[in-house]
């Protein structure tokens, strides 16, 4: 069975200073692995995904990501935080196993990034 | 390039009243569909999905029952809402991949429409 566990439901940070967002995973076979990003009353926008072709991802807005298999995790970071960055991030694990079956998306609890002035 | 709708942005409506949620994608054909709820200040559970016209799986029971009537429509309804059923609809699609083993299935959103039940 797959879960995702978002270690940290709140994150606060000054604007200018490193953003580090957890994210641990269980999957029973090779998980997809994602971080979406949601603005307040918006949709969810993509940031970026494991792909498993590199365990170090990049993603838009100067997020990365670095896939970890012996931690399972999939922790979200970014070097300096901007305000724009304030919104809520999630953490998914997807897999799809078998014909005619959906992915089942997994999402975490998320993560509600603040910033400081 | 594929597009997903959803309407309306938001609602709101009485308890006991019905509820009809549309979603329609372009630009792809046999799509996985999902819907999607986040109540206040939880992530997000995922209500129905589908794999094709007329085939839904429910993942939690509930007030709620989800129609795909085409391939690229997919509809929430409820006979009589709850207090509880207000939150934040998120409707999804990720592609078909017929292989048995899939990975990078990614999920594209639509904007959401946020109920309230008053």
């Amino acid at each position: 069975a797959q879960s995702v566990t978002q270690l940290d439901s709140h994150v606060s940070v000054s604007e200018g200073t490193p953003v580090l967002l957890r994210c641990n995973y269980s999957s029973s076979y090779s998980p997809s692995l994602f971080w979406y990003v949601q603005h307040p009353n918006k949709g969810l926008q993509l940031l970026l995904k494991y792909t498993s072709a590199a365990t170090l991802v990049k993603g838009i807005n100067g997020f990365e990501a670095e896939f970890k298999k012996s931690e399972t995790s999939f922790h979200l970071t970014k070097p300096s935080a901007h305000m724009s960055d304030a919104a809520e991030y999630f953490c998914v694990v997807t897999s799809q196993w078998g014909y005619s079956s959906a992915s089942k998306i997994i999402f975490g609890s998320g993560t509600r990034l603040s910033i400081r002035p | 390039s594929q597009t997903i709708h959803q309407w309306p942005a938001t609602l709101v409506q009485p308890v006991g009243s019905p509820l009809s949620l549309e979603c329609t994608v372009e630009g792809t054909s046999n799509p996985n569909l999902y819907w999607y709820r986040q109540a206040a200040g939880r992530g997000l559970q995922l209500l129905f999905y589908s794999v094709g016209i007329g085939q839904i799986s429910s993942e939690v029971p509930q007030n709620l029952s989800a129609s795909r009537p085409q391939d690229r429509q997919f509809i929430l309804s409820s006979k009589k809402l709850l207090l509880s059923d207000s939150g934040f609809y998120l409707c999804a699609w990720s592609a078909f991949r017929d292989t048995f083993y899939v990975v990078n299935t990614e999920a594209f959103f639509g904007q959401g429409t946020r109920l309230t039940v008053v």
